[in-house]
């Protein structure tokens, strides 16, 4: 059984077009995050959520928007899509409270043409 | 907020040859500290972490790192490198600060092992 699990894991579209990426995590984490990798592999946080309360949001158009119903789901939806975004999203989930270990989705690979 | 700095950006060695990968951090408090590998294509992978206690920990493949508080510094070894280590290394910084985990990751090191 995958841990993190994303889906879809490769998703091609044309610029100004809506799309969403889904992730469940089955490890009993109560916390969970989107980050982005871009094309020279840097990672960056965008998102974070606890408990399905949003706890970290980094400097993020609000074009991106993070869902959570429950703490095992994390959905990221992205409106009018640009050039740009294309990267690699991941995400990873943890315990709050816990050492900080994170543990990682499979990446969906977003291309923006 | 915290930082992590990674010197080396790419890596080329023969196999057999011996590595380090240098992280440095800035944080002063007590932080939990990682190395995370990429495979090409792939998710990453914890490959050693330091909560406390002995500062020289050991990881899966073969690789160890050392924290040295004082230089804040947590390098990255392994004496003998395979042609399947080739990949991207992330150290990542996780400053406790009671305020929800966040880790935070350096820019990575790409190592090729060339046969």
């Amino acid at each position: 059984d995958t841990a993190v699990s994303q889906t879809p894991k490769y998703l091609v579209t044309q610029m100004g077009n809506d799309k969403s990426i889904k992730c469940e995590q089955n490890l009993g984490h109560d916390t969970m995050y989107w980050y982005k990798q871009d094309s020279k592999k840097f990672l960056k946080i965008m998102f974070s959520y606890n408990n399905k309360e949003l706890i970290i949001n980094e400097t993020v158009p609000n074009r991106f928007s993070p869902k959570s119903p429950d703490k095992a789901h994390l959905n990221l939806h992205i409106n009018s899509l640009e050039l740009g975004d294309s990267a690699v999203y991941f995400c990873a989930s943890n315990q709050r409270g816990g050492p900080g270990e994170l543990f990682f989705g499979e990446g969906s690979r977003l291309t923006v043409l | 907020a915290q930082s992590v700095s990674q010197h080396n950006h790419h890596v080329i060695l023969s196999e057999a040859a011996s590595l380090e990968l240098g992280c440095n951090y800035s944080y002063g408090g007590t932080v939990n500290l990682f190395w995370y590998v990429q495979y090409p294509g792939q998710h990453l992978q914890l490959l050693l972490k330091y909560f406390s206690g002995d500062p020289l920990v050991k990881g899966i493949k073969g690789f160890e790192a050392e924290f040295i508080k004082s230089k804040f510094s947590f390098n990255l070894r392994k004496p003998s490198v395979q042609w399947s280590d080739t990949a991207e290394y992330f150290c990542a910084v996780n400053a406790l600060t009671g305020g929800g985990n966040k880790l935070t990751f350096g820019t990575g090191t790409q190592l090729k092992v060339e046969l």
